[in-house]
């Protein structure tokens, strides 16, 4: 078990409506990654939060947006579901943001979204 | 451009054979790190072993080995004498700044008994 905790585990919603979802990093850790994983492929990079800035952000629009708080755990807000955004959401915690130290990411077990 | 391939969208392996899962990767960059994660179906990523650029040695952990060649751009995931609870996906990453990792396609192993 890696210590990063994510709420909720399943969640529904319609078209339109607004999400947050939540991530413990953790302990010790001061870096979260958010990932989204479609069905049947691999997690992609949403953005990064490292001492509650963003220090990274793939290509997803702007409805995406977080938060990481002073103990490091960490928000995904996705506002106008769509369709689309049905899948897998993933958080990583990890220590540091130095570049290509050995700095290995541990994930939560997702929070699974539905969009109806 | 796909920076991470893996070619092999299933593979199955008898118990307590070796199997080797393939991953080529894309980087211009002269560092970087090579990991490689399991996925059972839980849905939960687990870190399983990770490869500098700059290591000479190929990384091992227990069962996992990783046969690491840099200048074909492979980082191939050996598991020795597989197991049942094997079964998952298997992903290749790669990061090559400020910790973005890139992730493959993945690869679905199913352990024969």
């Amino acid at each position: 078990e890696t210590g990063v905790t994510q709420s909720p585990t399943h969640l529904i919603k319609t078209r339109g409506q607004q999400v947050t979802l939540r991530c413990s990093s953790q302990s010790g850790h001061n870096t979260v990654s958010w990932y989204q994983q479609a069905l049947g492929q691999g997690p992609q990079f949403i953005f990064q939060y490292y001492r509650e800035e963003e220090n990274g952000r793939g290509n997803f629009p702007p409805r995406f947006s977080g938060l990481q708080f002073p103990n490091y755990s960490s928000e995904l807000n996705v506002n106008a579901l769509e369709l689309d955004d049905s899948a897998l959401y993933l958080c990583a915690s990890s220590l540091g943001s130095a570049v290509l130290a050995k700095n290995i990411q541990y994930f939560g077990a997702g929070t699974r979204l539905s969009v109806l | 451009a796909q920076k991470i391939t893996q070619t092999q969208p299933g593979m199955f392996v008898q118990e307590k054979e070796a199997v080797t899962l393939d991953c080529t990767y894309d980087t211009s960059d002269q560092s970087y790190g090579l990991f490689w994660y399991k996925q059972p179906s839980s849905g939960e990523m687990i870190f399983l072993i990770y490869q500098g650029s700059y290591d000479e040695q190929n990384a091992t952990e227990g069962r996992y080995s990783l046969n690491f060649q840099k200048a074909r751009k492979s980082a191939n995931l050996v598991i020795s004498a597989s197991q049942l609870g094997d079964s998952a996906m298997y992903f290749c990453a790669m990061r090559e700044s400020y910790d973005k990792v890139i992730f493959g396609p993945g690869t679905s192993l199913s352990v024969i008994p």
